[in-house]
């Protein structure tokens, strides 16, 4: 089956520096990643679509300057969380669509999550 | 918009019982439903999909849902519950006419916690 990767899986960081994950399909092409920011016991809330090729498209109130995205290729899209801060501490997860299915409505392949805390 | 509502933060069940993890949308036109279950810091697994044909769908370990047009549900279910099925539950929803974004609106999850 379609497998979706984090790295790291968990940070620890000190106020004011960035930080960078991975999201990677390991196994498909997916032109469409998805980030996720869950903080705890709450839902999954919606940061980004990530396009490869194209700038990422942000859902309203996440600001695009702090979290940057970058989808550089078919298998990669990378989440840098700019001069973090405690309050950006959660569980981010991301998601990939498979580009070769040929459904347009087929389900997203989440990865396991990486749990950031800013200190 | 589309939305999804889980009005059960958390359903307690005997082992062997079966379960109910209710779940109900809104969306502008025909759903795409969608569930997933999260163990503890982990990312989210699927279950099981409605995209059309018949209302009754089987997922995986013995889940089902089924899908009520009518009252906009689309209620997770599994006839005879595990202690390993505790977990969070989220149901998920997308509009089909959504050919552009085609990212899943969640609900707030339900956490099932069964008893042995």
């Amino acid at each position: 089956g379609a497998v979706v990767s984090q790295h790291p899986s968990r940070v620890i960081c000190k106020s004011g520096t960035s930080v960078k994950i991975e999201c990677r399909s390991l196994d498909f092409q997916a032109t469409t990643m998805f980030w996720y920011r869950q903080f705890p016991k709450k839902s999954l809330m919606l940061m980004a679509t990530s396009n490869e090729g194209s700038k990422a498209t942000y859902e309203q109130g996440v600001e695009k300057d702090k979290f940057l995205i970058n989808h550089a290729s078919l298998t990669l899209s990378t989440l840098t969380v700019t001069s973090a801060h405690p309050e950006d501490s959660s569980f981010y997860i991301c998601s990939a669509r498979d580009r070769t299915s040929g459904s347009s409505y087929n389900e997203q392949f989440f990865g396991p999550g990486t749990r950031l805390t800013v200190l | 918009a589309q939305s999804v509502a889980q009005p059960e933060d958390q359903v307690n069940v005997a082992e062997g019982n079966p379960l109910t993890v209710k779940c109900t949308y809104s969306v502008s036109g025909n759903p795409y439903l969608f569930w997933y279950v999260q163990y503890p810091n982990r990312g989210l697994q699927f279950l099981l999909k409605y995209i059309t044909g018949d209302n009754l769908v089987k997922g995986s370990y013995g889940f089902e849902a089924e899908f009520n047009k009518s009252q906009t549900s689309f209620h997770l279910k599994k006839p005879s519950a595990l202690v390993s099925d505790s977990a969070l539950y989220f149901c998920a929803v997308r509009d089909f006419r959504d050919t552009g974004r085609r990212a899943l609106t969640f609900g707030s999850g339900t956490r099932l916690q069964v008893q042995p």
